[in-house]
């Protein structure tokens, strides 16, 4: 069946350092790949997509970077994190068995920066 | 740009009342339509999509498509306890990529 995983699961760390977080899926091969913010009191917002390896596209200029190194890991960095950076990071990718439309989450990274 | 409004709530109904939830999207050519639930501090879940106008139910939930008013909603009927959480509605288009709302926020009181 279609998994999703992220971790870490919850991180905190203090502004200026960097930022790794990973995603990684089974059960599905060649997905789209999406990475979402949820920041406290707002909605989901579409940071980086990608439809293979090697293949990103940014939605929102930020300091984060995406990357996709295999066609089932998702990287999601940043060189110096801001107070802004702040919220829920989650990994989805389209639903199996469903339209490519119906996005599939993993459990999310709770990142707090101090 | 694309936008999913959602009235922020909080929604606070009864326990077996009929919670009534409501998005509009501004993007006309959107195709596909999705409810979310997402309990505190927990991934959204897919409960309910909709790709045609009308309705749709599925056990306690309606989905209500309105294309020409571009309008969607979600009712819960016997809404229970476990069901207060954040409700999100999704509107997808050409591109594939759902755009969220930001939530309406569900309290079902005993």
């Amino acid at each position: 069946s279609q998994t999703i995983h992220q971790w870490p699961a919850t991180l905190v760390q203090p502004v200026g350092s960097p930022l790794s977080l990973e995603c990684t899926v089974e059960g599905t091969s060649n997905p789209n790949l999406y990475w979402y913010r949820q920041a406290a009191g707002r909605g989901l917002q579409l940071l980086f997509y990608s439809v293979g390896i090697g293949q990103i596209s940014s939605e929102v200029p930020q300091n984060l970077s995406a990357s996709r190194p295999q066609d089932r890991q998702f990287i999601l960095s940043s060189k110096k994190l801001l107070l802004s950076d702040s919220g829920f990071y989650l990994c989805a990718c389209p639903r199996q068995g469903a339209w490519d439309t119906e996005a599939f989450f993993g459990q999310g990274t709770r990142l707090t920066v101090v | 740009q694309k936008e999913v409004e959602q009235n922020s709530g909080p929604l606070s109904v009864p326990e077996g009342a009929i919670a009534s939830l409501n998005c509009t999207y501004s993007d006309r050519v959107s195709q596909s339509f999705f409810w979310y639930r997402q309990y505190s501090g927990k991934s959204p879940e897919l409960i309910m999509s909709i790709y045609s106008n009308g309705d749709k139910e599925d056990g306690r939930f309606t989905a209500q498509l309105n294309k020409a008013s571009q309008y969607v909603s979600l009712l819960i009927r016997d809404s229970q306890p476990s069901d207060s959480a954040t409700y999100l509605c999704a509107v997808a288009g050409g591109s594939y990529i759902p755009t969220f709302g930001r939530g309406t926020s569900l309290i079902v009181h005993p």
